[in-house]
């Protein structure tokens, strides 16, 4: 089935730093979301991005949709430590489904 | 508004036992799907409905049921369950027909087969 790759798959980061997550396909979205899990929880939405080229901004995060409309990023400025948790990318292929990438856990270093 | 719940949150069943597992929305929404979570997997889709009556296979749809008799309700059967079906299971909801629109996801359920 179609898949979407999520790089990397862990990271650990200092509090107060930045970092960016990563989500490719190899074919063209019709659209891209974006969820985040807490230990323990459960997938709660963070975005969706349609356009190519889109950039979206919420407080200390930026999410992009490339020009291709194969990729998509996060990035979070100044970390702090309720940023904790697996980030998913998902991707619609225009089939009524949605698939998740495996997720980026995020540990952060207080 | 409960948004979406889903009962039991913890179960263990023994291989060969059958279960189902619950979900139920009160937003009114269309479309509803359950996804199996597993470590280092991310969320694998089960079987999905795009509305009351109607319902279609996802990625992993071996060893599951799924019946749509009312908007609000999706329930998850398992057949004949079996270790490899432990996991945590998630049901989500969104108010599109289809999938281009926020998923809501109920708190989990997590199963064990012995």
């Amino acid at each position: 089935g179609q898949q979407v790759m999520q790089i990397p798959q862990y990271q650990h980061v200092q509090e107060g730093e930045d970092f960016t997550t990563y989500c490719n396909s190899s074919t063209t979205l019709s659209n891209i979301q974006w969820y985040k899990q807490r230990p323990g929880g459960h997938p709660v939405f963070l975005i969706q991005l349609v356009k190519s080229g889109e950039v979206k901004k919420q407080k200390r995060l930026t999410f992009q949709f490339g020009e291709a409309k194969k990729n998509s990023s996060l990035h979070i400025t100044a970390t702090q430590t309720t940023d904790v948790g697996t980030y998913f990318c998902a991707a619609s292929y225009g089939n009524n489904r949605l698939a998740f990438g495996k997720g980026n856990q995020v540990v952060v270093i207080p | 508004n409960a948004g979406v719940t889903q009962t039991p949150k913890f179960q263990v069943l023994k291989t060969g036992q059958s279960m189902t597992l619950q979900c139920a929305q009160d937003m009114n929404h269309e479309y509803m799907s359950w996804y199996r979570q597993d470590p280092g997997m991310g969320l694998r889709l089960i079987h999905y409905s795009v509305g009351a009556g109607i319902t279609d296979q996802g990625e992993v749809p071996n060893g599951y049921n799924v019946s749509r008799s009312t908007t609000e309700d999706f329930p998850l059967r398992l057949l004949s369950a079996a270790p490899s079906q432990t996991s945590v299971y998630f049901c989500a909801s969104s108010s599109l027909g289809d999938i281009t629109d926020t998923q809501y996801f109920g708190p989990g359920t997590r199963l064990t087969v012995l």
